[in-house]
């Protein structure tokens, strides 16, 4: 089946630094990529959509300079969280849509925990 | 303001019985409906799913109910397996371009 891969899976930084973390479809291609984040307990919360090609679209109250997402190719796409702080400490997950199944359910990676001391 | 909800944080069973996930959600225009499972540390896997203009889908042990007047939904699992323990997401959208909106999720625990 489809397959989504999100790499890497656990990260530890110190405050400042800037993280990336990858997700790629590994035998679709998507046009469009979805990032989300999930808090102990909660939800998975969209923060962006990530067009190839294009500028990424952002939700509501997600900070487009310090999420930077890069959608370069129909496999893959980055999210940058730069100057990290503790509060950005969470969970990310991606997600993909198979283009050329748009009815079919997004496939999820297995998200990247980042932990930032 | 939640769109999706699903008020039981847990849910806990004997293995063979039935567990019974529900599911509500305040936008009637919501016209398609899936139920995602996720283990610690993992991504969710798509489970089983029901467009609006149904109101049950089946598929193994697992079926989704859907009850557009209440708009509330649920997945029955029967009988339950303790591999089914996870964390069970209900999410909804509109359009097959629209965005998955996600409820908090369930853990389901299946004890032997």
């Amino acid at each position: 089946g489809a397959v989504v891969s999100q790499h890497p899976s656990w990260v530890i930084c110190k405050s400042g630094t800037s993280v990336k973390i990858e997700c790629r479809s590994l035998d679709f291609q998507a046009t469009t990529m979805f990032w989300y984040r999930q808090f102990p307990k909660q939800s998975l919360m969209l923060m962006a959509t990530s067009n190839e090609g294009s500028k990424a679209t952002y939700e509501q109250g997600v900070e487009k300079d310090k999420f930077l997402i890069n959608h370069a190719s129909l496999t893959l796409s980055t999210l940058t969280v730069t100057s990290a702080h503790p509060e950005d400490s969470s969970f990310y997950i991606c997600s993909a849509r198979d283009q050329d199944r748009v009815n079919q359910p997004q496939h999820f990676g297995d998200g990247t925990r980042l932990s930032i001391l | 303001d939640q769109q999706v909800k699903q008020n039981s944080p847990s849910l806990s069973v004997q293995e063979g019985r039935i567990s019974i996930l529900n599911c509500d959600y305040t936008n009637s225009m919501f016209d398609y409906f899936l139920w995602y499972k996720k283990y610690p540390a993992e991504g969710p896997t798509f489970l089983i799913s029901i467009s609006s203009i149904k109101d049950k889908n089946e598929d193994g042990r697992f079926t989704v109910f859907l009850n557009k007047s209440a708009k509330h939904l649920s997945l029955h699992i029967v009988p339950s397996q303790p591999g089914d323990s996870a964390v069970y997401f209900c999410a909804a959208k509109l359009g097959s371009q629209g965005n998955l909106i996600f409820g908090k999720g369930t853990k389901l625990s299946v004890k032997p």
